[in-house]
């Protein structure tokens, strides 16, 4: 079974910080999730990836498949990106379901 | 517009009583999954669906039972056999069920107590 760690579990910055949330995992993946969970509970996807790097706004994500390591990077971080951040994998193939990392609390002070 | 939905947001319910969540998809998607959040844990998959009348069980479906009657939609009861019921729990689906490049999409979530 696939253990997944994120790390840092808080982290508190100040408006306009780069913000480096990391994840790793320990057995080989077929993707690899992002996901964002706001305060009322609601999850959305953020990035899926398997290899290499993708950048949507001011967000990107990086996966080093030879160190099961991926990385979501902010740029020009808002309070608005104030939220908890997810990692999650898939093993192998089929729709088994995604094995989660128990997220990082992000805050953003103005 | 398509998308999850599931009801009701919140839920109480008295210990000892069974309690079905809803949960319904509009994007005609294949596989459907219930994941259960206490809080300071990473997301834990009950059970999950990849076709209609088909289901299998996740890491944690003791004290669960679910039915896919319809591609839409994917109730969970919490039964009275379920010792700690008390937390969120999410519905999900995917657009393919034989795939492992597959977006999640979630839906807003059920949180449920029981007194």
């Amino acid at each position: 079974k696939n253990e997944v760690e994120q790390s840092p579990q808080n982290l508190t910055a100040q408006e306009g910080e780069f913000i480096t949330i990391n994840c790793s995992y320990s057995v080989g993946i077929s993707a690899l999730h992002w996901l964002q969970q706001h305060p009322g509970g609601g999850i959305v996807s953020l990035f899926m990836l398997s290899s290499g790097k993708k950048k949507h706004g001011r967000l990107i994500a990086t996966i080093n498949i030879q160190e099961k390591h991926s990385s979501l990077h902010i740029t020009a971080s808002h309070p608005r990106d104030s939220a908890v951040y997810i990692c999650a994998v898939r093993s192998g193939g089929g729709a088994d379901g995604l094995t989660f990392g128990k997220g990082t609390h992000l805050i953003i002070q103005p | 517009d398509g998308g999850i939905t599931q009801s009701p947001k919140y839920l109480f319910r008295k210990e000892g009583q069974n309690v079905t969540l809803s949960c319904e998809q509009n994007l005609n998607h294949d596989a459907m999954y219930w994941y259960r959040q206490d809080p300071g844990q990473g997301l834990r998959l009950i059970y999950y669906s990849q076709i209609v009348n088909d289901f299998q069980k996740g890491d944690i479906a003791e004290g669960y039972s679910v039915s896919r009657e319809k591609k839409e939609s994917f109730p969970l009861t919490v039964t009275s056999a379920q010792k700690n019921p008390t937390a969120f729990y999410l519905c999900a689906s995917t657009p393919r069920a034989v795939s492992s490049y597959n977006e999640q999409f979630f839906g807003p979530g059920t949180r449920l107590t029981v007194l």
